[in-house]
């Protein structure tokens, strides 16, 4: 299967800081992104959809402000946690989805713990 | 897109097969049914996906109902490190989102 990227895969930054985690398709050109988030235990949630050259579209009760989506290249999409509080801290995924494919990709995801 | 209800968890014992059931009872014409899985701390993996034949690739097999209203992922040989998270979801086939319910917990013991 296709292969997707995330970095870091870890990351631990103080409260009132920003976060970025970058996601990328190794091979192939994804002309949609998908951001989540999962809580110990929990399902993954989706949080925003990105396509290549737009705006995010958000999911409800995902503050847009709070978490920045970038979606700049075909194979480039970013989340930037700004502000981070300890809530924050949770296990963020990215997803990737190649144009003319029903299948969407992982990457192995980042665990983010705010201090 | 349709909601599905898969049991919470199985047990299952190295080398037999596996067969994880999904109910999806109101799905349309155009829903594919796809399965991912995920092990601990990782991102999900794709799997299969099929919309009314049956399916087979090298990791499953998805048996899929006459009517559609059920499937069955089936992992012909189990063994420990197919012990992960389950998640059988419909939508369509180019849909926008993939929207992740709670999935079976599977565990492979020896």
């Amino acid at each position: 299967g296709a292969v997707v990227s995330q970095h870091p895969s870890r990351v631990i930054c103080k409260s009132g800081t920003s976060v970025k985690i970058e996601c990328r398709s190794l091979d192939f050109q994804a002309t949609t992104m998908f951001w989540y988030r999962q809580f110990p235990k929990q399902s993954l949630m989706l949080m925003a959809t990105s396509n290549e050259g737009s705006k995010a579209t958000y999911e409800q009760g995902v503050e847009k402000d709070k978490f920045l989506i970038n979606h700049a290249s075909l194979t480039l999409s970013t989340l930037t946690v700004t502000s981070a509080h300890p809530e924050d801290s949770s296990f963020y995924i990215c997803s990737a989805r190649q144009q003319g494919h029903g299948s969407a990709f992982f990457g192995q995801g980042t665990r983010l713990t705010v201090v | 897109d349709a909601k599905t209800t898969q049991p919470t968890s199985m047990d299952c014992a190295e080398g037999r097969a596996a067969n994880l059931p999904c109910n999806h009872s109101t799905i349309s014409g155009n829903e594919y049914v796809y399965w991912y899985r995920q092990i601990h701390s990782q991102g999900p993996q794709y799997i299969i996906h099929g919309l009314k034949n049956n399916e087979t690739n090298e990791m499953a097999s998805l048996i899929i109902t006459e009517d559609r209203k059920s499937s069955t992922l089936i992992l012909p040989h189990a063994t420990l490190r197919d012990t992960a998270v389950y998640y059988c979801i419909v939508r369509m086939e180019y849909g926008n989102k993939l929207v992740f319910g709670a999935g079976t917990i599977l565990r492979v013991k020896s």
